[in-house]
């Protein structure tokens, strides 16, 4: 299973745009990336997912390189309440493991 | 999107005590549910990978007499922590995926198990 490492945390401020980049250099050809938000006592919630090039949604947008060996989520606008832990994944399997994830936080 | 659900959403308990969790998917049929246990401050942990109708798969360093985990149905598997002690206490959350390999994984809301 390919490893991730990422930023363990990142600041902003409500009305940013946030891009989190999440470096996979061992990824495989059938690994997909995908991404979850956790808040405090909550299980992950799914953002978004992406195998290559760039995938849209209406809450995120996944970035991945021709090479795959990165990937970046931009949250557009972010609001005090995306303040949460965000965790990058690369799976070819039902095995998710969970990195340390990026503590994100959202000022006024 | 898909929905799963657990309960308890919080336990207390003495020393001891055996715990069953419950997660269920709402809406769909979960041909595979996965445990993972949180301590604070930390990262999920996967405990182990429960498929309907067999037995679990338990990670290393998991035992699988002390984590007894049943996947009676497609929209159920159950967990529980037997002769619970203090430093079982933890969040544990249950995930579910409807299909095959890269089929989204829907996570449960949690259950926080507090040992005295």
């Amino acid at each position: 299973l390919a490893k991730t490492t990422q930023p363990i945390s990142m600041d902003s401020y409500e009305g940013q745009e946030v891009n989190i980049t999440c470096s996979h250099n061992n990824i495989a050809t059938n690994d997909y990336i995908t991404w979850y938000q956790q808040f405090p006592s909550q299980g992950p919630r799914f953002i978004i997912q992406g195998y290559k090039t760039k995938v849209t949604n209406e809450v995120a947008s996944l970035f991945i390189p021709a090479d795959r060996k990165s990937s970046t989520l931009s949250l557009p606008r972010v609001s005090l309440s995306d303040t949460a832990v965000y965790y990058c994944l690369v799976a070819n399997t039902d095995k998710l493991i969970f990195g340390t994830g990026t503590r994100l936080q959202v000022f006024p | 999107g898909a929905v799963v659900s657990q309960h308890p959403s919080w336990v207390i308990c003495k020393s001891g005590t055996s715990v069953k969790i419950e997660c269920r998917s709402l809406d769909f049929q979960a041909t595979t549910m996965f445990w993972y246990r949180q301590f604070p401050k930390q990262s999920l942990m996967l405990m182990a990978t429960s498929n309907e109708g067999s037995k679990a798969t338990y990670e290393q360093g998991v035992e699988k007499d002390k984590f007894l985990i049943n996947h009676a149905s497609l929209t159920l598997s159950t967990l529980t922590v037997t002769s619970a002690h203090p430093e079982d206490s933890s969040f544990y959350i249950c995930s579910a995926q409807a299909g095959g390999n890269q089929e989204t994984q829907y996570f449960g809301p949690g259950t926080r198990l507090l040992v005295l």
